[in-house]
């Protein structure tokens, strides 16, 4: 069984522009959360999809969105890109998110905004 | 809203030896899920344990345990004999029973080194 793809691995942007991270989920899993990770802040809660439809959301400015589409893969976008965006971007899938389930993670998407 | 807190940003345990890590949270809700994840190099959060709030027995997973104390909001992770795979990020973890969502609150985690 795959696990949760996140791409791309590495991407480096200016700052101002914007851009879109992907994440399939495993196979089954309706839930697909986000979270930000800097060394300063640690794991932060961006929001979450389930059957695409945005279920929780974080303290995170609007210039974060996302989506989920109709297979469960999910996008997050960051527009207007700021120096502090840098961080690596994590993606968690599970069933339902109800319960002790658990949620499998991606190996993340580093970005850098210089 | 709920925090977590790990209060030892680094730990070090020699191979084969046994190690615990500390968790504190905040709640005012009275079910919850607790859990204890590893992020080595290779940056991928992997489960290591969970607890479910409501039960008292302590969760057991191989070499790794955790000593869950309720009214202390306490959630502390016990690796026993060591390995060098273990070495690695250590994450402690709450998700409300409540809530729909798959929403975690994690700590800042603890470096873990094992030493040959």
């Amino acid at each position: 069984k795959a696990g949760v793809t996140q791409t791309p691995r590495y991407l480096i942007k200016t700052r101002g522009q914007q851009v879109t991270l992907s994440c399939s989920p495993i196979s089954g899993h309706r839930s697909v959360s986000w979270y930000q990770q800097t060394p300063g802040q640690g794991l932060q809660f961006l929001f979450e999809y389930f059957s695409e439809t945005q279920r929780n959301k974080g303290n995170f400015p609007g210039r974060f969105s996302g989506r989920q589409f109709s297979n469960s893969r999910s996008e997050m976008n960051v527009s207007t890109l700021e120096l502090g965006d840098s961080a690596l971007y994590l993606c968690a899938s599970s069933m339902s998110g109800t319960g002790p389930t658990e949620a499998f993670f991606g190996q993340g998407t580093r970005l850098t905004v210089v | 809203a709920q925090t977590v807190t790990q209060s030892q940003p680094e730990m070090s345990v020699q191979e084969a030896e046994t190690v615990t890590l500390s968790c504190t949270y905040d709640t005012s809700e009275s079910d919850y899920y607790l859990f204890w994840y590893k992020q080595p190099p290779s940056r991928q959060m992997i489960l290591v344990i969970r607890q479910e709030a409501y039960k008292q027995q302590n969760a057991t997973e191989n070499r790794f345990s955790v000593n869950f104390q309720k009214a202390a909001k306490s959630f502390s992770l016990k690796i026993s004999d060591s390995q060098l795979g273990d070495a690695a990020m250590y994450f402690c973890a709450y998700r409300s029973a409540f809530r729909t969502g798959n929403q975690f609150y994690f700590g800042t985690g603890t470096s873990l080194t094992v030493i040959p």
